[in-house]
This record gives C-alpha cells, structure tokens and sequence, in this order.
C-alpha cells in the first residue's frame, strides 16, 4: 500500500532556530513529491521535487529530495512566528494516482 | 482571482440529516477532488473528477455521493450524516491529472460537526 510518513509529528522551536522536517515514502511508479503548508485554512503549495539531489529554495525554506532512500527534507532557517503552521507532505500515489497525504508535522515557533 | 471557494464554512448537523457541500473553481481547471482532513490521519481522498460529467472514488468514498454538472463546480453530497463524518472538508483542483508545477489549488475548508 502506497503510503506516506512525516516526523516529527509537532515541534516547538524558538525564533532564529533551524528546522528539519522530514518525509518519507511509498509509492509505485514515483513522479514527484509536493511540501505544502497550512495555517489555519487551505494547504499552500511551496516546493515540487522531481529529481534527486536539487535543491530547491524560496527565501528561507529549501527542500531536497533523495529518490534513492525514499525520502524528503524541508528545511527552515532563522525560523520566524509566522512560520508556525502545520507542513505537510504529499505524493501521487495509490490506486488512483492522486495525491496522497502525510499527516504533517506541527511547527510552533515560539517569540 | 477567487481561485477555490468553498461553502458553507460552517456547519452543524443531527444525525441522519443531509447537506451538499459546494465547492466553485475559477481558473478552468479540469480535476476536482473533495479531501477530509482528521487529527492524525491527514488528507484522505474521498472522491474526484477528472472533468464534467465525470466522478471517481476516492479512498474514504462511503457515506459521500459528488456530482459535477458544469466544470466550475463540484458537489458533495452527504445523503445521512453520522458522527464519523464530523472533519474538516477541501475541495481541490487542479489543471491536468497529475499536479503541475504548482500542486493542487485548496479551498479554504468547510468545517462540519455531525451530533
């Protein structure tokens, strides 16, 4: 069953900190792995990660994918309170191809 | 650019009771989904559409019919609701079937409280 796992499932932080986030997956027939974040409302889009190795980047989020060991990391430098949400992770997957969820990682970063 | 619009935003129901959730897109996307969203279980697929007229099951498809009569529009339908069904409920869409550069468009949610 395609299936995937996110860890830390929370975790509280003070500003300036660095945070790793971390996904792993299961998944026949892999195409592309998605990180989104969600305050209090709709989930929005950050990164889409297709290829080993490459970075992608946006200010002070970045995010690698590692095709080989099945797995994803978001990273967040200099965290800020409005960093506080919930990241989640996505894949296509499963019996109808379409996008399935982790069940996120809860950030608080504290004043 | 109104993007994804869901309502209601709120909702409370007894028992047995029916309600259609709406769910509008503007950008003339072709796939529509309906996720419930719980506490430790994250975002399961209920059901979807791949364009109009079309419907397909999702993961979680019991207790939930959907129907899509023009493109811009995706109904979810719950014919008896039970407590189980208590979640908070996003409607998504997207341009092709597989997510494009930019993922899957989330509506702002519809909060439902089945008692």
């Amino acid at each position: 069953e395609d299936k995937v796992v996110q860890s830390p499932l929370s975790l509280v932080v003070h500003e300036g900190d660095t945070v790793t986030l971390n996904c792993s997956y299961e998944v026949t027939n892999f195409r592309s792995l998605l990180w989104y974040k969600q305050e209090k409302k709709a989930p929005t889009f950050l990164f889409m990660l297709t290829s080993s190795g490459i970075e992608k980047k946006s200010g002070r989020l970045s995010s690698i994918l590692d095709k080989k060991e099945l797995f994803s990391i978001l990273n967040i430098t200099a965290t800020q309170t409005g960093d506080s949400a919930v990241y989640l992770c996505a894949v296509p997957g499963g019996a109808t191809n379409k996008l399935i969820f982790g069940t996120g990682t809860l950030l608080a970063v504290q004043p | 650019n109104a993007g994804v619009t869901q309502t209601p935003k709120f909702r409370v129901l007894k028992t047995g009771q029916s309600m259609t959730l709406l769910c509008a897109q503007d950008m003339n996307h072709e796939y529509m989904y309906w996720y419930r969203q719980d506490p430790g279980m994250g975002l399961r697929l209920i059901h979807y559409s791949v364009g109009e007229g079309t419907t397909a099951k999702g993961e979680v498809p019991d207790g939930y019919n959907v129907s899509r009569l023009k493109k811009q529009n995706f109904l979810l339908g719950l014919e008896s609701a039970a407590p189980s069904q208590t979640s908070v409920y996003f409607c998504a869409s997207s341009l092709g079937g597989s997510p494009a550069k930019d993922g899957y468009t989330f509506g702002s949610g519809t909060r439902l409280t089945v008692v």
